[in-house]
């Protein structure tokens, strides 16, 4: 069974650093392409970024140059390290497998509250 | 940017009746375009995918159309575990995808 497990989220400052942690079972990361969706408090969905299985990444504009996604294989795992954390980065964030064949994204993670507030 | 935008913003029906919501794209995303159901305090939920094309698992009542900038999701007889919101997103311009801003499915 496929499962994603987020973990990592908390209050923190602005300006501040975060890691959030996406655990899965059932499938092999690496092998996949992976991808990070967030939604802030009352509001639709925004896609943060994705990883490819051969490596790369790619990041929304709102993000690029604070966020970085990665991967670490033998623990199956998929990070979120986010710095310089500002108020409109306060959302629940969503780990999610790409699916090979469809491109879209079938199975997510249950997501973890990144609250950006002094 | 490909601006998806949703319509109505809120859906009220009846169980056992139709809702079809819709979604338009600022240019063409081909049959790029798929739909999500997310209930509160939960993750979003596969529903459709290549515009037409059914999930694992779903239910035959949920149906899409539509190709280039119009799109359709259709149930068509309502549940009442239906009722939730409901998002398009077209991955055409991968990987920079964009979600719409989600129709409220609610019991009228």
């Amino acid at each position: 069974e496929v499962q994603l497990v987020e973990s990592g989220g908390g209050l923190v400052q602005p300006g501040g650093s975060l890691r959030l942690s996406c655990a899965a079972s059932g499938f092999t990361v690496s092998s996949n392409y992976m991808s990070w969706v967030r939604q802030a408090p009352g509001k639709g969905l925004e896609w943060v970024s994705v990883i490819y299985s051969g490596g790369s990444t790619y990041y929304a504009d709102s993000v690029k140059g604070r966020f970085t996604i990665s991967r670490h294989n033998s623990k199956n795992t998929l990070y979120l390290q986010m710095n310089s954390l500002r108020a409109e980065d306060t959302a629940v964030y969503y780990c999610a497998r790409v699916n090979s064949s469809s491109w879209v994204n079938d199975y997510w993670g249950q997501g973890t509250l990144v609250t950006v507030s002094s | 940017e490909i601006v998806m935008t949703q319509s109505p913003a809120t859906l009220s029906v009846s169980p056992g009746e139709r809702a079809t919501l819709s979604c338009r794209a600022s240019q063409s995303v081909s049959s790029n375009l798929a739909w999500y159901q997310q209930k509160p305090g939960q993750a979003p939920r596969l529903l459709i995918y290549g515009a037409s094309t059914r999930a694992t698992g779903i239910p035959a009542r949920f149906s899409g159309s539509g190709s280039g900038t119009e799109f359709t999701l259709t149930i068509s007889s309502l549940q009442s575990e239906d009722f939730a919101v409901y998002y398009c997103q077209q991955y055409n311009n991968w990987p920079w995808d964009t979600f719409g801003q989600g129709t409220k499915l609610e019991i009228k």
